[in-house]
């Protein structure tokens, strides 16, 4: 059974550092592309990150939003990706959810964690 | 980035009847070459992470009701719930994997009449 188990949620001040992990289990972590996903409450969702598998070249995107403050990487070793959020606002407030691409022609999002509560607030 | 437009932004139904969806892309997203649009439906409900429902436009998910489809192609797409159900009240949201920069449209609210 494919799971995705986000950590390193939390409350934090305006211009702080926080790092979440997503360690997945179920399937072969290091053939996938591995995405971030933040819904703002009240809002929608929004694709914040991916980070495509070593075999397809690792190449990292990012929403325009988070480019230069955040930093997606992977460890296929242990199968967690990681997201790395630097200077952080009070609009980056959110659910983060890690999520799988589902093929590695497209990425749709096939398998989604629990999310982890992001609280950016003085 | 390519601008993702759902409507409505909310539908209520009643149980039973068809419920249809829309979601416009501001750029074609048919690769022709491969004849596939990017473009996937997601059901959120409150307190759960998005579900996917369809992908490449129109394929089902598996364990998705056959009640749920997916049409169109290019630029105009719909979600279609043939009959819906008291479990379907959700937000739904189409998103395009056409570029890099994924984007998701806005959400429709489906409720009960």
């Amino acid at each position: 059974e494919v799971q995705l188990v986000e950590s390193g949620g939390g409350l934090v001040q305006p211009g702080w550092s926080l790092r979440l992990s997503c360690t997945a289990s179920g399937f072969i972590f290091g053939d996938y592309a591995m995405s971030w996903v933040r819904h703002v409450p009240g809002k929608g969702l929004e694709w914040v990150s991916f980070i495509r598998a070593k075999a397809y070249g690792g190449e990292t995107h990012y929403a325009t939003s988070v480019k230069d403050r955040f930093i997606i990487s992977r460890d296929d070793s242990k199968s967690i990706a990681y997201l790395q959020m630097n200077s952080l606002t009070t609009e980056d407030t959110a659910v983060y959810y890690c999520t799988r691409a589902g093929s590695y022609l497209g990425y749709y999002f096939d398998y989604w964690g629990q999310g982890a509560l992001v609280t950016v607030s003085s | 980035d390519i601008v993702i437009t759902q409507s409505p932004d909310s539908l209520t139904v009643s149980l039973g009847e068809r419920a249809t969806i829309n979601c416009k892309s501001s750029q074609n997203i048919l690769a022709s070459s491969r004849n596939k649009n990017y473009l996937a439906w997601y059901q959120r409900k409150p307190g759960q992470p998005p579900k996917l429902l369809m992908y490449w436009g129109s394929t089902r998910e598996s364990g998705v009701p056959d009640r749920f489809s997916g049409s169109g192609s290019g630029t105009d797409f719909t979600l279609t719930i043939s009959s819906v159900q008291a479990e379907d009240v959700a937000v739904y949201y189409c998103q395009q994997y056409y570029v890099n920069a994924i984007t998701f449209g806005q959400g429709t609210r489906l409720e009960i009449k």
